[in-house]
């Protein structure tokens, strides 16, 4: 059971260049997330989605872009890379029912020079 | 929007320390997550606490769901070298539209001296 996947682990990127942060899960969870994780900061919702078809803003959706075409698969787009993306990015994923946690990917570390 | 308050920031201990952080939150949660990161990984759930006073073990683990359900504690008994990294509370509030989204501290490092 692979759980949360995550790829690639490592980017760099140059500004103004546009990527996919690719995430998929194989537990068959409704809910899916991505955060963005800096230095001494916690992690920030960035999108989510609730099921196929179906995605909405977080905390920090600006420079980023989702799309939910099927339940295992949530990608997450930059656009027009900029040095403020420059973090590492974490997938999560949950049951429906409000009392199942999230389990996280192992994270891709992106920077933007 | 809601804010937690995770301390301390970094803990520096001995091997067989015991070890407490904690979190409070400035409005109401109705589950509280605590999870840790190792290195280069994604955070992984230690403790879940989904009743106001609940207290859950998981091994040398203890956390509790404060009674005011705007704070939460983590105890670490015996500390051994492998609890090392950064350990953040979340809390989830389950209302309504939003039960889905988590509220996470800033993390707490934990170092452990052998």
């Amino acid at each position: 059971n692979a759980g949360v996947t995550q790829t690639p682990k490592f980017r760099i990127l140059k500004i103004g260049q546009s990527m996919t942060l690719q995430c998929t899960q194989d537990m068959n969870h409704n809910y899916m997330y991505w955060y963005r994780q800096d230095p001494g900061m916690g992690l920030k919702l960035i999108y989510y989605s609730v099921g196929a078809g179906i995605t909405d803003k977080g905390e920090v959706p600006n420079g980023y872009n989702v799309s939910r075409s099927t339940t295992e698969d949530f990608p997450l787009r930059l656009e027009l890379a900029a040095p403020s993306q420059t973090s590492v990015y974490f997938c999560a994923s949950s049951y429906r029912q409000s009392n199942q946690p999230q389990h996280f990917g192992d994270g891709t570390r992106l920077s933007i020079l | 929007g809601q804010q937690l308050n995770q301390s301390p920031q970094s803990m520096f201990i001995q091997e067989g320390e015991d070890v407490s952080m904690n979190c409070t939150s400035s409005s109401i949660f109705n589950t509280w997550l605590w999870y840790k990161q190792d290195p280069g990984e994604g955070p992984v759930l230690l403790i879940a606490l989904y009743k106001a006073g609940e207290l859950t073990s998981n091994g040398r683990l203890t956390a509790q769901f404060g009674i005011t359900r705007k704070d939460s504690f983590l105890n670490i008994s015996a500390s051994i070298p492998s609890d090392v990294g950064i350990y953040f509370c979340a809390g989830q509030l389950n209302s309504g539209g939003s039960n889905y989204k988590l509220t996470f501290g800033k993390g707490t490092l934990l170092t452990v001296n052998p």
